[in-house]
């Protein structure tokens, strides 16, 4: 029963385009989630969050939107540069604190 | 601040042994989280614990995997009696008490042949 699905194994983006990365949840109680970069042979890295009362939090280039009647979210990346080349994990919670429940990742590779 | 530590990086096992992993977490962090990633697959969630308390364990397999966190020391995921399915990265998080940003280490490879 996979609780969070990114759908798009990889994706491929210019430099200086626009990446976007999308994350589907079917467990409603889900009440944070949370974005992470991996590159092969590190763990994860976090890097953006967003809390089911907002539908929106921005970080730099980075900025996670959050659907809940869709039960959708998405993270984008604007400007997209070379090193953002990596493994994005989207990661959910319903209870702060507890156990992350992952997609099964999108790779991003960013072309000069 | 040194950042979670886990020990070793890579471990080598043949089928049958005990494979033993290590996780220091964040200076400050009373929680750690372990999670498994097989090959060309997502994290998947084991245990959580905290201080001398295993506070979910509803993603440990039935049998010859078990989890500890004791009061002084590294937490330790211990896997019984090894077999070829358990080769995969394991991957150690910790946190802050009531902090949702779970800071991960560079994993444990662990093969068994």
């Amino acid at each position: 029963d996979q609780q969070v699905k990114q759908n798009s194994p990889s994706l491929s983006v210019q430099e200086g385009r626009i990446s976007i990365l999308n994350c589907d949840y079917t467990n409603s109680m889900f009440d944070y989630f949370l974005w992470y970069k991996k590159y092969p042979a590190e763990g994860p890295t976090f890097l953006i969050s967003i809390s089911s009362i907002k539908d929106k939090n921005e970080d730099g280039r980075f900025t996670v939107f959050l659907n809940k009647s869709a039960k959708h979210l998405s993270l984008h990346i604007v400007p997209s540069q070379p090193g953002d080349s990596a493994v994005y994990f989207c990661a959910a919670l319903y209870n702060q604190g507890g156990k992350l429940i992952f997609g099964q990742g999108t790779e991003l590779s960013v072309k000069p | 601040n040194a950042g979670v530590m886990q020990n070793p990086r890579h471990l080598v096992r043949r089928r049958g042994q005990e494979a033993r992993l290590r996780c220091s977490p964040m200076k400050g962090h009373s929680h750690v989280y372990w999670y498994r990633q097989l090959p060309e697959e997502g994290l998947k969630f084991m245990v959580y614990l905290q201080k001398e308390n295993i506070i979910d364990e509803s993603g440990m397999p039935k049998e010859r995997f078990s989890a500890e966190f004791p009061k002084e020391g590294p937490s330790i995921l211990r896997i019984q009696q090894v077999v070829r399915g358990d080769s995969a990265a394991y991957f150690c998080a910790s946190s802050p008490l009531g902090n949702t940003e779970a800071f991960f280490g560079q994993g444990t490879r662990l093969t068994v042949v």
